[in-house]
């Protein structure tokens, strides 16, 4: 089974609105990140939080860590339609292996 | 540079017949990793690899092989292909905690 689990699955918001994306995971890690995919397209490196650290910016993108509730959720604010792709997020528990969650897809409406 | 790039694009096999994906990478990293992902999911690894000469299996590495006889280049091989492995197949190589991913190979297996 996959490790972290995003809700919503399926997210549509008005051009310049937020957007907040939540992961939810199962072991414990040592860092969780972000991914970005547009349609038909690779994924995409966001931003990366470590397992010390409870929040963390990245121009429009803000995202937040409780390890104690193994949680994490990305807010894109002031979004735009460029924004519209699925966002992933990422565990890596072991040193070699990173686990990709299902996925929230954006959809950001002019 | 090139980055990650993945040799077909898209391919159509019949079930039993067997294929190869490429992967090659030119930024000299030497962890590389193999994923699926089926509609509306998020990646799975199916096989990874931590250097030249080393594999190891992922979450659903069944009925796939993987070879890395060069640094630059990971192999995936389907012995003989089934419905079930329809799919977009992604490679990633990792420099540090951040994954490159290439463009995917779209499989159909009828």
């Amino acid at each position: 089974s996959q490790q972290g689990e995003e809700d919503p699955q399926a997210l549509s918001i008005q051009e310049g609105e937020n957007a907040t994306m939540n992961c939810s995971y199962k072991t414990s890690i040592n860092n969780l990140q972000w991914y970005r995919q547009n349609s038909g397209r690779g994924l995409v490196h966001l931003i990366l939080i470590r397992s010390n650290e409870r929040e963390k910016h990245s121009g429009r993108l803000r995202v937040t860590l409780d390890t104690s509730k193994k949680s994490s959720s990305l807010l894109i604010t002031a979004s735009r339609a460029a924004d519209t792709a699925s966002y992933f997020c990422a565990t890596d528990s072991s040193a070699s292996k990173i686990i990709f969650g299902s996925g929230t897809r954006l959809s950001i409406r002019p | 540079n090139a980055g990650v790039t993945q040799t077909p694009k898209f391919r159509v096999l019949k079930t039993g017949q067997s294929m190869t994906l490429l992967c090659a990478q030119d930024m000299n990293h030497e962890y590389m990793y193999w994923y699926r992902q089926d509609p509306g999911m998020g990646l799975r690894l199916i096989h990874y690899s931590v250097g030249e000469g080393t594999t190891a299996k992922g979450e659903v590495p069944d009925g796939y092989n993987v070879s890395r006889l060069k640094k630059q280049n990971f192999l995936l091989g389907l012995e003989s292909a089934a419905p079930s492995q329809t799919s977009v197949y992604f490679c990633a190589s990792r420099s540090g905690n951040e994954q490159f991913f290439g463009p995917g190979t779209r499989l159909t297996v009828l």
